[in-house]
């Protein structure tokens, strides 16, 4: 079975640009999570849905992070105008709901410079 | 504030010797715990959780205990091998499906 599919696996981008992170959860999977690892603050939770909608995303930093799922298998986000504080691994998980463990995706480097 | 701590950044340990990971947390509403193990350029990977109704759960070589008083839960690795040096996740939830709280994660060798 596949499993959870972020593309692209390293963004490097400059400052200012937009940047859109994409993930496919596991197929019959309803809950889907995004997630961010940096060194100074480990892996916080940006944002999470439920059946394609958005739960809780109090994680998410400022107006410059957004995410979409439109359907349920697929989901976005997006980084609008992308700062070098943003340089982080971005993963995506997904879960079905009543289940506690998490399936994590391989994460999408990103680099702002 | 952190509610899920992992207060050791790095642990080492001798091939064949006990591994000893620990982990506390702040919320009482936690009622689910998980250990993650991450390996460089992958996603973290699922390893053993435990229920607030245990306070120990085995698999194999992993075993996880849980003190619900302290609020502290440990990972112990028995033998500890050098496949096993990866960078493990403690992670708790108030409720199964709902969002994983992660702590800052300890980097663990084992040397051979």
């Amino acid at each position: 079975d596949a499993g959870v599919i972020q593309s692209p696996r390293h963004e490097v981008t400059e400052m200012g640009q937009e940047v859109t992170l994409r993930c496919k959860p596991i197929s019959g999977h309803n809950s889907l999570f995004w997630y961010r690892q940096t060194m100074m603050r480990g892996l916080e939770l940006l944002i999470y849905f439920n059946n394609n909608v958005p739960i809780d995303d109090s994680g998410m930093p400022e107006d410059r992070f957004s995410a979409k799922m439109p359907n349920a298998s697929f989901s976005t986000l997006k980084i609008q105008p992308s700062e070098p504080r943003d340089s982080a691994v971005y993963f995506c998980a997904s879960t079905q709901t009543g289940v506690g463990k998490l399936f994590f995706g391989s994460g999408t480097q990103l680099s702002v410079l | 504030d952190q509610q899920v701590k992992q207060n050791s950044p790095s642990l080492s340990v001798q091939e064949g010797r006990i591994s000893i990971l620990n982990c506390d947390y702040t919320n009482s509403m936690f009622d689910y715990f998980l250990w993650y193990k991450k390996y460089p350029a992958e996603g973290p990977t699922f390893l053993i959780s435990i229920s607030s109704i245990k306070d120990k759960n085995e698999d194999g070589r992993f075993t996880v205990f849980l003190n619900k008083s302290a609020k502290h839960l440990s990972l112990h690795i028995v033998p500890s091998q050098p496949g096993d040096s990866a960078v493990y996740f403690c992670a708790a939830s108030g409720q199964a499906g709902t969002a994983l709280i992660f702590g800052k994660g300890t980097t663990l060798s084992v040397s051979s």
